[in-house]
């Protein structure tokens, strides 16, 4: 079965930093683009950051650029979302997503919730 | 880079169809063939129903169809069913500045 399953959301303060984890399954990972998208609570969903197949090309949303830094082992099938510098803004669930199709986002992960709250 | 713009709401009774626009720029919608559409129920995960514009992905049924004319996107979902009753987000590739943009939004309402 082809999965995604995403972990390391957590509460914590402005300022602070997290690393999301996305592992994947079921399919050849290192042959495929991934993204990170995030929701805010009731609102839409936002792409944040992709990385190419080999880490040679990642590419990132204007206002996470410089604090968000994605990062793959294609070894373990493995897709990171390292957070610094954390804003209540950036309060989010964060789904990891592979590139599958030409310019989409086919497979999906269930999803982690990190909280910016003072 | 703003969002795309869609209406907040569709609905239709049962058997009917729906049709949801995605309103851009020619610097994304218009610029590209990339348009891409998801469904999404509370609490849960997107799933991807059109890509390309008008393709389906396996699985998806041909009730769910898309198009494009100028800077405007278009999913239409024929033969409403219950099951449909979700949120839809439309996504377009938007340079290589921006990468890429959803829209705001839509929810649809089977009556």
């Amino acid at each position: 079965e082809v999965q995604l399953v995403e972990s390391g959301g957590g509460l914590l303060q402005p300022g602070g930093s997290l690393r999301l984890s996305c592992e994947a399954s079921g399919f050849t990972f290192n042959r495929h683009w991934m993204s990170w998208v995030r929701q805010a609570p009731g609102k839409g969903l936002e792409w944040v950051a992709n990385m190419n197949p080999d880490a040679s090309e990642r590419n990132y949303l204007a206002s996470v650029r410089g604090r968000f830094t994605i990062f793959r082992d294609n070894a373990k099938k493995s897709l990171f979302l390292q957070m610094n510098s954390l804003r209540v803004e950036d309060t989010a669930t964060y789904y990891c997503a592979r590139e599958g199709l030409p310019f989409a986002r086919d497979v999906w992960g269930q999803g982690t919730t990190v909280i910016v709250s003072s | 880079q703003s969002a795309l713009t869609q209406p907040p709401s569709a609905s239709g009774s049962p058997g009917q169809s729906v049709t949801i626009s995605c309103t851009g720029t020619s610097s994304d919608v218009g610029g590209y063939n990339s348009v891409s559409w998801y469904q999404q129920y509370p609490g849960k995960a997107p799933k991807l129903v059109i890509y390309e514009v008008n393709k389906r992905p396996s699985g998806v049924p041909d009730r769910f169809s898309g198009s494009k004319s100028g800077n405007t996107a278009s999913l239409t979902v024929s033969g409403l069913q219950a099951e449909d009753e979700a949120d839809y987000y439309c996504l377009s590739y938007a340079g290589t500045t921006f990468l890429y943009v959803f829209g705001t939004g839509t929810t649809v309402i089977v009556l």
